[in-house]
């Protein structure tokens, strides 16, 4: 059964600052990978799709990458802003639906 | 304006009630999910359905049933059987195929049993 990990569970930090979000996964037989923001009480909002055969997709300030053989996923986020504030979820689809991780709490502090 | 509608955006139940959850979308995507969602865990896959008069049990389908009568719509009802309804439920479309496609989701319908 796929397991989909996501470190670290909560992060804080001052605006301005480049960050890395991780996500792995335990089988690289994955088809997609895709990154979620969810603002609280709200549903997810898609913000980039990466499929197997990628190794990276760019949107604006975030770029996100993807090592299959490692079973790794990372979302760079430049400059952040606290408008980023919110939880990060990755997903991947390895079979009839995707898979999720717990997500990663960000918080930006002017 | 094109996307996914859920309702009612929270909704109380006593215990023993039937619910239903409505999920309408206008993005013309055949493949429809619903998850459920409580604090610290990941989302997980109550049903999904592929096509119409079409569904599959997902991981935690106990309590839980849906029918698919129209491409637009996809209603889930928590049934008494569910022994933990109390949860955050989002309910997501697929924009192409199933090994290529991107995910999107409504805004969530959040249930609490009294």
């Amino acid at each position: 059964k796929q397991e989909v990990t996501q470190i670290p569970a909560a992060l804080s930090v001052p605006e301005g600052e480049n960050l890395v979000l991780n996500c792995s996964f335990t089988d690289s037989a994955i088809y997609n990978l895709q990154w979620f923001r969810q603002d609280p009480g709200k549903g997810l909002t898609s913000l980039l799709l990466i499929q197997s055969s990628q190794r990276e997709q760019t949107s604006g300030r975030l770029n996100a990458s993807l090592d299959k053989s490692s079973g790794r996923s990372t979302l760079y986020i430049a400059a952040s802003q606290p408008g980023d504030s919110a939880t990060y979820l990755c997903a991947v689809t390895s079979g009839y639906a995707l898979n999720f991780g717990k997500g990663t709490s960000l918080l930006v502090t002017p | 304006d094109g996307g996914i509608t859920q309702s009612p955006k929270y909704l109380f139940r006593k215990e023993g009630q039937n619910v239903t959850l409505s999920c309408e979308q206008n993005l013309n995507h055949d493949a429809m999910y619903w998850y459920r969602q409580d604090p610290g865990q990941g989302l997980r896959l109550i049903y999904y359905s592929q096509i119409v008069n079409d569904f599959q049990k997902g991981d935690i389908a106990e309590g839980y049933s849906v029918s698919r009568e129209k491409k637009e719509s996809f209603p889930l009802t928590v049934t008494s059987a569910q022994k933990n309804p109390t949860a955050f439920y989002l309910c997501a479309t697929l924009k192409g195929g199933q090994r290529t496609g991107e995910l999107f989701f409504g805004e969530g319908s959040r249930l609490t049993v009294l």
